[in-house]
């Protein structure tokens, strides 16, 4: 069974950090390029970031540029999102999920990331 | 960054009937080998989204053939026939051609 198992959302003050992971199992997880999802509460899907294949190439939502960075282990078949200098507005549900061609066929269950004091 | 607008926000359809939802692009889709991508998700409450359309119009494996997507540049529709309970939920379009990649607000179908 092809499956995406996030894990790491918790409560964090703002300006922490929190690393978010996600494990991929029933596929082969170097072939595909992977993505993070968003969904604040109330409000509709923000795509956030992805990565290729072998991780070299990566692009951001303009609004994390510079303080989420994502990666993956391709040996762990992990994918990970490091978010640093958080806000509140970045409170939400976040999604792994994968690629097939352009569109996104497999979604985790999602990880809840709150930040407040 | 291309804003997706989706109309109307919120539906409400008999079951049996059909039902039709418009998503707009404020640039074209058309990348620059002539493929557009503009892709369908259904995200039923308490669940992840799952997607239904890719390619404007080719159904992901195991949608029912009552879901079916149209459209071109930057206009694009998803048509349900003969609506059943189980479709309700949000429905979003979501362009992959253009990199920061986006979301319509989404429409919420209920069933009356």
């Amino acid at each position: 069974e092809v499956q995406l198992v996030e894990s790491g959302g918790g409560l964090v003050q703002p300006g922490g950090s929190l690393r978010l992971s996600c494990v991929a199992s029933g596929f082969t997880f170097n072939n595909h390029w992977m993505n993070w999802v968003r969904r604040a509460p109330g409000k509709g899907l923000e795509w956030v970031a992805h990565i290729s294949q072998d991780g070299n190439k990566k692009a951001y939502v303009d609004s994390v540029k510079g303080r989420f960075t994502i990666s993956r282990d391709n040996d762990k078949n992990s994918l990970y999102l490091q978010m640093d200098s958080v806000r509140p507005e970045d409170t939400a549900v976040f999604y792994c999920a994968k690629y097939l061609g352009r569109g996104i066929d497999v979604w985790g269950q999602g990880t809840t990331v709150t930040v407040s004091s | 960054d291309i804003v997706m607008t989706q109309t109307p926000l919120f539906l409400s359809v008999t079951p049996g009937q059909s039902a039709s939802m418009s998503c707009e692009s404020s640039q074209s889709l058309v990348d620059t080998e002539g493929r557009t991508y503009l892709n369908w998700f259904l995200q039923k409450s308490g669940h992840s989204p799952q997607l239904l359309i890719q390619d404007v119009s080719r159904r992901f494996a195991g949608v029912p053939d009552r879901f079916s997507g149209r459209g071109s540049g930057t206009a694009f529709t998803l048509n349900i026939s003969r609506v059943e309970a189980e479709d309700l939920g949000v429905y979003y379009c979501m362009q992959t051609t253009h990199v920061p990649f986006t979301f319509g607000p989404g429409t919420q179908v209920d069933i009356k």
